[in-house]
């Protein structure tokens, strides 16, 4: 079952632009994590907000969370040409595994 | 250096042959998976364990099996009966305490049958 769902399947954008993806899911979560996978490459955990908290920040990403809606977005701030990957969220499901979504692919142009 | 290692990078099999895929992990994390990824796809789970000598089916596991025997080790093999076994297989551990934690990904294997 994919959890997460994220839209847009894919996104082209300028360099120093914003950059917005969002995921919905389906069930009751303990937290939502961002990942960030490079073409051909493993998965690097970007950041975790867990189901009581409503937004967070880590350097130029902003999550925020609405479990009323089932859904989560993340921001890229100031988009640069290396921020080229796909973007994946997962969820905490029951606590026993990690249930990942279909992805956005984002593309920075310089 | 603490991390999670596949191997090999790249692997291909003849039809009707069983092959191995390795993971290996010194972070001393107590949960592994194994997740598939078609191109352009998302990630569908295969397999999970949280504890040592246990494990899990996940949403595609048939044509698969796996073992944990020690904590470090969650091998994979693709057997005969997976009839599309060509794709992209990644192996992550975690940390299971209120909720999971972050996932740490190996570098991936990626298949080919040829």
């Amino acid at each position: 079952s994919q959890q997460g769902e994220e839209d847009p399947q894919a996104l082209s954008i300028q360099e120093g632009e914003n950059a917005t993806m969002n995921c919905s899911y389906k069930t009751s979560i303990n937290n939502l994590q961002w990942y960030r996978q490079n073409s051909g490459r493993g998965l690097v955990h970007l950041i975790l907000i867990r189901s009581n908290e409503r937004e967070k920040h880590s350097g130029r990403l902003r999550v925020t969370l609405d479990t009323s809606k089932k859904s989560s977005s993340l921001l890229i701030t100031a988009s640069r040409a290396a921020d080229t990957a796909s973007y994946f969220c997962a969820t905490d499901e029951y606590g026993n595994k990690l249930v990942f979504g279909a992805g956005t692919i984002l593309r920075v142009k310089s | 250096d603490g991390g999670i290692t596949q191997s090999p990078k790249y692997l291909f099999r003849k039809e009707g042959q069983n092959v191995t895929l390795s993971c290996e992990q010194n972070l001393n994390h107590d949960a592994m998976y194994w997740y598939r990824q078609d191109p352009g796809q998302g990630l569908r789970l295969i397999y999970y364990s949280q504890i040592v000598n246990d494990f899990q089916k996940g949403d595609i596991a048939e044509g698969y099996s796996v073992s944990r025997e020690k904590k470090e080790s969650f091998p994979l093999t693709v057997t005969s009966a997976q009839k599309n076994p060509t794709a992209f297989y990644l192996c992550a551990s975690s940390i299971r305490g209120d909720g999971f934690t972050e996932a740490f990904f190996g570098q991936g294997t990626r298949l080919t049958v040829v």
